[in-house]
């Protein structure tokens, strides 16, 4: 149980395009969802918290109109790099929290590698 | 908020022998700390929790501690095995709806 799936595994698109990531819950329901990245040899660093039904709550410095969240279902959140450069690429990761089985832990999803030419 | 650290950066020890990963918190609310286990090009993976009702948890060959008032918890790996080297994260939370605060990580390697 408590399976997270990401979509695309990898994706490499031109500078200027944006790019969707899917990240779905496959056995529970997710009220919560997070939306991380990591740079090579580093930990993991939140960029926002995405609540079904609601706006997605931002990280301090993270531009929210370039990265688009949306968490139209208990299942689903969807992560948009809008206008992606370069230095977008990175290693972006989603979790979910199963609000069956408690408010604190979180599942992972097995990440998403972009790379932006 | 929240501010863990973790030590150390990096462990190798031979193939049957034990690893311990420590790390500290700052908050004294934080009352639930995972650890995560990272292989490469994968995302985190839980492999065993503590919440701050419990001193001890084991699960098979993995062990976790929590000394609340000295803000210590720490990960036992014992007869480690090379299928543990992984990049291990340690984390804490206050709980309810806050968010979790990874440590740096500390990349494990089991040597056969």
């Amino acid at each position: 149980g408590a399976v997270v799936s990401q979509h695309p595994s990898r994706v490499i698109c031109k500078s200027g395009t944006s790019v969707k990531i899917e990240c779905r819950s496959l056995d529970f329901q997710a009220t919560t969802m997070f939306w991380y990245r990591q740079f090579p040899k580093q930990s993991l660093m939140l960029m926002a918290t995405s609540n079904e039904g609601s706006k997605a709550t931002y990280e301090q410095g993270v531009e929210k109109d370039k990265f688009l969240i949306n968490h139209a279902s208990l299942t689903l959140s969807t992560l948009t790099v809008t206008s992606a450069h370069p230095e977008d690429s990175s290693f972006y990761i989603c979790s979910a929290r199963d609000r069956e089985r408690g408010q604190e832990t979180q599942y992972f999803g097995p990440g998403t590698r972009l790379l932006v030419l | 908020g929240e501010n863990v650290e973790q030590h150390p950066s990096t462990l190798s020890v031979q193939e049957g022998d034990s690893a311990v990963i420590k790390c500290t918190y700052s908050d004294s609310a934080s009352n639930y700390f995972p650890w995560y286990k990272q292989e490469l090009g994968k995302g985190p993976q839980l492999i065993i929790d503590i919440r701050s009702n419990v001193g001890e948890k084991k699960d098979q060959r993995i062990a976790v501690t929590l000394n609340k008032t000295a803000k210590h918890f720490s990960l036992h790996i014992t007869e480690t095995q090379p299928e543990d080297s992984a990049v291990y994260f340690c984390a804490a939370t206050p709980g309810g709806y806050q968010k979790v605060t990874f440590g740096i990580g500390t990349k494990l390697q089991v040597i056969p």
